[in-house]
């Protein structure tokens, strides 16, 4: 139980164009969701927290406009890279809050990002 | 944000040798969890430890956790090849939010 499903898990685009990520809760309600990005052999840096139906708390020197992240649902938060740069590129990973879950969080299988 | 460090950054063993991680963390927790990674996948998640806990095992996981110095350690005893990936504490300081270590990348050869 407890799961999370993240589309696209690969996408690749050209330098300016928009990218959307989906992170669907598959069997239960997301009140609360995260998005992390991966460098390459990194760790998981937390860019923000969405909380449905409310705006998303970003993390500090995460650009919001650049990062557009869209809770509109129980079952679905979206991640949007607008204009993207090659810079952008990256894994990008959402977690979603479970309260029932003895650890708390489950994680969606994370979306390969290359912008060229 | 990243909570600290974890030591090694990358530790390469035999098989059927015990592999020991560590992770400090800078902030009160409620728990502390680890979490593996293989190469450009999702995580999965191993074993959590309360901030009242001081150790708790799992299998061929031990974890240790001490409060007053803010770190914690994971044991992997008689590793697999199969151990080979990255492995990350996280750190629930009661804020909602999960707080990742920089990671130990294990290489585990035969």
């Amino acid at each position: 139980g407890a799961v999370v499903s993240q589309h696209p898990s690969w996408v690749i685009c050209k330098s300016g164009t928009s990218v959307k990520i989906e992170c669907r809760s598959l069997d239960f309600q997301a009140t609360t969701m995260f998005w992390y990005r991966q460098f390459p052999k990194q760790s998981l840096m937390l860019m923000a927290t969405s909380n449905e139906g409310s705006k998303a708390t970003y993390e500090q020197g995460v650009e919001k406009d650049k990062f557009l992240i869209n809770h509109a649902s129980l079952t679905l938060s979206t991640l949007t890279v607008t204009s993207a740069h090659p810079e952008d590129s990256s894994f990008y990973i959402c977690s979603a809050r479970v309260l029932e879950r003895d650890y708390g969080y489950t994680f969606g299988s994370g979306t390969r990002l290359t912008v060229v | 944000s990243q909570q600290g460090e974890e030591d090694p950054q990358a530790l390469s063993i035999q098989e059927g040798e015990n592999a020991t991680m560590n992770c400090s963390y800078k902030t009160s927790i409620n728990n502390l969890q680890w979490y593996r990674q293989n190469s450009g996948r999702g995580l999965v998640h191993l074993i959590l430890i309360r901030s009242n806990e001081r150790e708790k095992h799992s299998g061929r996981l031990r974890v240790t956790l001490d409060t007053s110095k803010k770190s914690s350690s994971l044991l992997i005893t008689a590793s697999r090849a199969a151990d080979t990936a990255s492995y990350f504490c996280a750190t629930d300081g009661g804020y909602n939010k999960l707080i990742f270590g920089a990671g130990t990348r294990l290489a585990v050869h035969p």
